[in-house]
């Protein structure tokens, strides 16, 4: 029930290609954050999403929190080879003082 | 500021053999956290602190033991090392875990043959 499940496991695309990572939960979630690991390196914090239906975009990328609070959702529009990596949803479970984290869609690009 | 640290960033152990995993953060941060990051598994909480003084278990404690004798320190101690624990091992931190972001270390890649 506390986790969170992420699709697809890994995605390979032409660099110039859009990009969808999607976060799901059979729960409700108090809120969810995103993090992308760069291939060697360490977790690095993108957004965070709070309420309902909420849209964020960073630059290139779209981040969507469900009207339900299921699910969430990280787009990227046209790929550059600087978006390799892995990407990572969270949840937070409050009264538990965890976050729980998705396990994560790698994301290849073709030059 | 430094961040989040951790030492070693690579150790090999034997089988049995105990270490400790070293991680400081200079951001006056109460919480902090360890997970470990295997292929295919994600991130996964080994142990977390509220604040110096309390710790408590995540989702993988076993064969972990860890302390929070100050705000800046959380050491991960690996009791008696198994070759299931060969994995990468990241620290985080946030002020507290409530709509904050993870400062997460660069991490130590352990081996135990």
């Amino acid at each position: 029930g506390q986790q969170v499940m992420q699709i697809p496991q890994y995605q390979h695309v032409q660099e110039g290609e859009d990009f969808t990572t999607y976060c799901n939960s059979s729960t409700t979630l108090s809120n969810i954050q995103w993090y992308k690991q760069r291939p060697g390196g360490h977790p690095v914090f993108l957004i965070q999403l709070v309420k309902s239906g909420e849209v964020k975009k960073q630059k290139r990328l779209t981040f969507q929190f469900g009207e339900a609070k299921k699910n969430s959702s990280l787009h990227i529009t046209a790929t550059q080879t600087t978006d390799v990596g892995t990407y990572f949803c969270a949840r937070l479970i409050q009264g538990a003082q965890k976050l729980v984290f998705g396990q994560g869609t790698r994301l290849t690009i073709n030059p | 500021n430094a961040g989040v640290t951790q030492t070693p960033k690579f150790q090999v152990l034997k089988t049995g053999q105990s270490m400790t995993l070293q991680c400081a953060q200079d951001m006056n941060h109460e919480y902090m956290s360890w997970y470990r990051q295997d292929p295919g598994m994600g991130l996964r909480l080994i142990h977390y602190s509220v604040g110096a003084g309390i710790t408590d278990q995540g989702e993988v404690p076993n064969g972990y033991n860890v302390s929070r004798s100050t705000t800046e320190d959380f050491p991960l101690r690996l009791l008696s090392a198994a070759p299931s624990q060969t994995s990468v091992y990241f620290c985080a931190s946030s002020y507290t875990l409530g709509n904050n972001e993870q400062f997460f270390g660069p991490g130590t890649r352990l081996t135990v043959l």
